[in-house]
């Protein structure tokens, strides 16, 4: 069963970018993992997967300035050109046999 | 466009049980597994079960066996969440959500689940 591992928090400027990272547990390095949002008080938003080959495929409707990416066993997650409605909590997941895994997310600060 | 909607908050005694329903709507509904992920108060997301709508066939996170039952009724897209002999620790909100091979693409609007004496 695969581990997703992310920081607990970040921050960055209004009109910045930031990158925020979810690292794959050993042996599982090449597993596609997805990234969702939520915002304060809402439902989880569907973002992107991003797969073991870096490449990525976004959900209807999420902005140009989301982006992914990866490095070995880790995934990533780009903002650019950051607004204050991106400040949310973001979380990794990845599955195996049909069971789902979910990291412990990080939370967002636009300053 | 693509719809979860789950029925309204629960307030359960210890050792009760609770059923929480979700119906979904503008896809075809044989066409997506649904799963059912719970987030308890400041925590991340934690997965509990999936249903294959087609053949009705189950799986539940280790966690959770013996307490959770999933089901579905493919005559009014609805899925159904079952746990039973709750605790204070089952507080939290409860999802619905639906994927295909891959990731989770859809999620339902929550339902929250407070358990107290």
């Amino acid at each position: 069963q695969p581990v997703l591992t992310q920081s607990s928090s970040a921050s960055a400027s209004l009109g910045s970018s930031v990158k925020l990272t979810c690292t794959l547990s050993s042996g599982h390095s090449s597993y596609v993992i997805a990234w969702h949002q939520q915002q304060p008080a809402k439902a989880p938003r569907f973002l992107m997967e991003v797969e073991g080959s870096g490449s990525y495929n976004k959900g209807s409707g999420v902005p140009d300035r989301f982006s992914g990416s990866r490095s070995g066993a880790d995934r990533y997650l780009t903002i650019s050109n950051l607004q204050f409605e991106d400040e949310a909590d973001y979380y990794c997941e990845t599955w195996d046999s049909n069971t789902r895994v979910f990291g412990e997310g990080t939370k967002l600060t636009v300053l | 466009q693509v719809q979860l909607v789950q029925s309204g908050g629960e307030v359960k005694r210890p050792g009760a049980s609770v059923k929480v329903s979700c119906k979904a709507s503008g896809y075809t509904f044989t066409s997506n597994y649904l799963h059912w992920v719970r987030q308890a108060p400041g925590q991340g997301p934690e997965w509990m079960a999936i249903i294959n709508p087609t053949t009705g066939n189950t799986k539940y996170a280790q966690k959770f066996q013996g307490r959770v039952t999933m089901t579905r009724d493919t005559s009014t897209s609805t899925v159904y969440m079952e746990l039973s002999s709750l605790r204070s620790e089952d507080t939290a909100v409860y999802y619905c959500a639906i994927s295909g091979d891959t990731s989770i693409a859809y999620w339902g609007q929550g339902t929250l689940l407070t358990v107290s004496s």
